[in-house]
């Protein structure tokens, strides 16, 4: 069952603006992580946050965890035209013996140049 | 240098057919996946095998069959296809356990399936 949805559907903005993504899920984690998919390529890792961490940093990318409303945010800082792409959140279950990553629904984001 | 490699990267059949879509890592990882993503862009796991042995199998038609001959290949063979199997289909793969203890995810490049 679909674990991660992602909110918005598509954003559009302006190179050098910030870009914002939230991702809501449904049971406990371990970890959730933030992938990009590039037009016709494979999902890339970008970042990783695990369920004992509220805020995480890596370059332009700031990822933030809410574990009691269940929620992500993927912040994107002075975004420029190579970070147009779909951005995925997927979640890793809690649980004994649990691996398995979720995927949602991704945010399409367009940044113009 | 490719660390997830799957072939062919375009497939386009008709209805009936039976194809196989290869997939090999080079990155020593011990899971390996397959995942399906449809047109809406949404990426559901179909199979996943850990040292060659089979422990996701989510609710995949069984004209879906997956096999692994060792550790660094997972190739996904489909029976009778139908139309709603279009789709692109990725290949993935990862260490569990590994060094964050968390399970990240390598992915290929996708093999779009087109089926008329």
């Amino acid at each position: 069952s679909q674990q991660g949805e992602e909110d918005p559907q598509a954003l559009s903005i302006q190179e050098g603006e910030n870009a914002t993504m939230n991702c809501s899920y449904k049971t406990s984690i371990n970890n959730l992580q933030w992938y990009r998919q590039n037009s016709g390529r494979g999902l890339v890792h970008l970042i990783l946050i695990r369920s004992n961490e509220r805020e995480k940093h890596s370059g332009r990318l700031r990822v933030t965890l809410d574990t009691s409303k269940k929620s992500s945010s993927l912040l994107i800082t002075a975004s420029r035209a190579a970070d147009t792409a779909s951005y995925f959140c997927a979640t890793e279950r809690a649980g004994a013996g649990s691996y398995q990553l979720t995927f949602g629904k991704g945010t399409k984001l367009s940044v113009i140049p | 240098d490719t660390a997830v490699s799957q072939t062919p990267k375009y497939l386009v059949t008709q209805m009936g057919n039976d194809k196989s879509i290869k997939c090999e890592q080079n990155l020593g990882h011990d899971t390996m996946y397959w995942y399906k993503q449809d047109s809406k862009k949404f990426l559901k796991i179909m199979f996943s095998y850990n040292n060659k042995e089979l422990i996701i199998n989510e609710t995949v038609p069984n004209r879906f069959s997956p096999k692994s001959p060792d550790k660094a290949h997972l190739n996904l063979h489909i029976n009778s296809l139908e139309l709603g199997d279009s789709a692109v289909y990725f290949c993935a793969s990862s260490r569990l356990g590994g060094a964050s203890g968390a399970n990240v995810l390598t992915f290929g490049a996708g093999s779009r399936l087109t089926v008329l």
